[in-house]
């Protein structure tokens, strides 16, 4: 069955330090990947997506992923992490064929920002 | 130009009532999507429309739920008798073409309390 595992509920950072957030996914087929960000009464935005060629995908905001098929891993990452980066992060897998058209939604990695 | 819209951003009602919630898709978008949102949980998928084919209702969790859509514009999503459990946030998104690949645009969504 096609699932998102997103091992870390809650991550705290300090302002200017580097972020990993780790995302696994299982799908049997080419995965389409996504990261959304969700900010408090926000709804959900796009970051960034992975089809295929580079395995490496910009995103706004100075996001970037990086695609490893041998780790089934989706994992984003930022260089130095701003106050207003704090939110909830989604990683979500595109599930093909039929009527289908959905995501399926990690259970997101919240993430603090300190001064 | 104007993002997808949900109607009301929240309602509390009591158990056993009947709740109607309002999405308003992107303009010339085909595909629409609800999800629930649990606190603290990732998001769920429950239905999905895509043009005029028949609605993806595979993740619809009881035949409480319903959801209608005229042609291409509003759909809304219909929670009959509702129960506590039902509590939640539920976004709707819609995206151009359906596919896997599509990137889909998220509605601030309406929280739902059922006293």
């Amino acid at each position: 069955a096609q699932s998102v595992t997103q091992p870390d509920i809650h991550i705290t950072v300090s302002e200017g330090a580097s972020l990993e957030l780790r995302c696994n996914y299982s799908y049997g087929a080419t995965p389409y990947l996504f990261w959304y960000v969700q900010s408090p009464g926000q709804g959900l935005q796009l970051l960034l997506k992975y089809f295929s060629g580079d395995t490496l995908v910009q995103g706004i905001k100075g996001f970037e992923a990086e695609f490893k098929r041998s780790q089934s891993s989706f994992n984003l990452r930022k260089p130095s992490v701003h106050w207003s980066d704090a939110a909830e992060y989604f990683c979500a897998v595109g599930i093909y064929g039929g009527s289908q058209g959905n995501l399926i939604f990690g259970k997101g990695t919240k993430l603090s920002v300190k001064p | 130009g104007a993002g997808v819209s949900q109607s009301p951003s929240n309602k509390v009602t009591e158990k056993g009532k009947d709740v109607e919630l309002r999405c308003d898709p992107i303009s010339g978008h085909t595909a629409l999507y609800w999800y629930r949102q649990r606190l603290g949980q990732g998001l769920e998928f429950l239905i999905y429309f895509q043009g005029n084919s028949a609605p993806d209702k595979s993740g619809l969790p009881s035949d409480r739920f319903s959801a209608e859509r005229t042609g291409e514009s509003v759909s809304t999503l219909t929670i009959q008798r509702t129960q506590q459990e039902d509590s939640a946030v539920y976004l709707c998104a819609s995206s151009l073409t359906g596919g896997r690949a599509d990137t889909q645009y998220f509605g601030p969504g309406t929280r739902l309390t059922v006293l």
